[in-house]
């Protein structure tokens, strides 16, 4: 039983368009929530994570939003660029735990 | 900088067979883990160790066997190979500062792909 349920499995998105990825999750408990990108061939990288204390994050085109009382955060990409294509994780641990939870990943396609 | 490390990248066994899959560090994290990734189903956490002679249960640990006699090397070893453990295994490493109000990065290996005929 998945404890991140991750929604779509594959996005294609024309260049400048916003992706947006959502994740949701069960345990009331978990209170970090990163975001990992992996190009193929490539093992995930953090890209941004958020803690509950605050409903949105943003570096540079990437936005965390964060809704605590539904369980659920998005991931959003400004101004997508081909670079983007890549595969996205939501993940969830609780702070301090190393046992972090992945979603099934979304496969995004940003078409020049 | 290395960061995490992992050999073979490819591999190729016959069921029943066993193996081990390397791994090392070099960041000197203490908290070091194996996952696979599966189509569909995401990174499923295998095994991991929080230190030198520690390791513990994630998700998936049936058929897996692991040890850390140092900080640096985690290997993980498939005992009799089964069709079911084809995937792509992922070492990872990652540490906890309690000066940022972050959790804990994962940094992963590259990954190893194996497939069981």
């Amino acid at each position: 039983q998945q404890q991140v349920k991750q929604s779509p499995q594959s996005l294609i998105v024309q260049k400048g368009g916003i992706p947006i990825i959502n994740c949701a999750y069960e345990n009331t408990a978990f209170d970090y929530f990163p975001w990992y990108q992996q190009f193929p061939g490539k093992g995930p990288a953090l890209l941004i994570a958020i803690r509950p204390d605050v409903s949105e994050k943003k570096e540079g085109r990437f936005t965390i939003s964060f809704n605590k009382s539904a369980k659920q955060f998005s991931l959003h990409i400004m101004d997508s660029q081909p670079g983007d294509s890549a595969t996205y994780f939501c993940a969830a641990s609780i702070y301090n735990n190393n046992d972090m939870r992945f979603g099934a990943g979304t496969r995004l396609t940003v078409k020049p | 900088n290395a960061g995490v490390t992992q050999t073979p990248k490819f591999q190729v066994l016959k069921t029943g067979q066993s193996m081990t899959l390397q791994c090392a560090q070099d960041m000197n994290h203490e908290y070091m883990s194996w996952y696979r990734q599966d189509p569909g189903m995401g990174l499923r956490l295998i095994h991991y160790s929080v230190g030198a002679g520690i390791t513990d249960q994630g998700e998936v640990p049936n058929g897996y066997n692991v040890s850390r006699s140092t900080t640096e090397d985690f290997p993980l070893r498939l005992l009799s190979a089964a069709p079911s453990q084809t995937s792509v295994y992922f070492c990872a490493s990652s540490y906890y500062d309690p000066l940022k109000n972050s959790g804990n990065t994962i940094y992963f290996g590259e990954g190893s792909w194996l497939t069981v005929v």
